[in-house]
């Protein structure tokens, strides 16, 4: 099946660096992707969808300048939290939709931010 | 705007128990998937259901889909300690671009 492949898995820097996440569907063209964060014991919030060629668009209350997402290819997006500060701290999961109307999303792995 | 509550949030049942997870949402849908969540991992798909009355069994699992009442069930059959996970349903409309709302989730924990 379908698989969405995201690195790093977790990462830890310090406050004010940048990090960046991938995300990259292995065997499918994804046109979209879709980048949620989930703190600690809470659901999952979408932050941003990711569209190829085109800019991204971001859910209410997520701030652009901060989360810069860029669909380079129709296999590859990627999630920069800039200046990152200890509340971005977060797991951050990319999807990305298959083609088929009856199958299921693809999740990546997820990417534990720790901003110290 | 579209709301999906779980319930209970917090479930603690005994191996061989039936039990029954809830996800009731806000307004109509297209597709509900069901989701199981192991602590620091990330989702694994369990069910998509499409249509009113549908229903997906995979083992001890069984989802079922009422758009009228705009209810989700996640059946649980004879719990096993393997089971415990937090499970979260999520309802997609096509309106919305494909994206998802997530339930707030329902913390499964078997004990022997």
């Amino acid at each position: 099946g379908a698989v969405v492949s995201q690195h790093p898995s977790r990462v830890i820097c310090k406050s004010g660096t940048s990090v960046k996440i991938e995300c990259r569907s292995l065997d499918f063209q994804a046109t979209t992707m879709f980048w949620y964060r989930q703190f600690p014991k809470q659901s999952l919030m979408l932050m941003a969808t990711s569209n190829e060629g085109s800019k991204a668009t971001y859910e209410q209350g997520v701030e652009k300048d901060k989360f810069l997402i860029n669909h380079a290819s129709l296999t590859l997006s990627t999630l920069t939290v800039t200046s990152a500060h200890p509340e971005d701290s977060s797991f951050y999961i990319c999807s990305a939709p298959s083609t088929g109307w009856n199958e299921k999303l693809f999740f990546g792995s997820g990417t534990q931010l720790s901003v110290l | 705007e579209l709301k999906v509550e779980q319930n209970p949030l917090f479930l603690s049942m005994q191996e061989g128990k039936n039990y029954t997870i809830y996800c009731n949402y806000s307004t109509t849908s297209d597709r509900l998937y069901w989701y199981r969540q192991d602590p620091g991992k990330s989702l694994e798909s369990l069910f998509v259901l499409l249509s009113n009355g549908a229903v997906k069994q995979e083992g001890r699992l069984m989802a079922s889909l009422d758009t009228k009442a705009r209810l989700s069930t996640l059946h649980i059959t004879a719990a096993v300690h393997d089971l415990s996970a937090t499970y979260f349903c999520a309802v997609e409309k096509k309106s919305s671009g494909d994206k998802l709302t997530f339930g707030t989730g329902t913390r499964l924990a078997v004990r022997p």
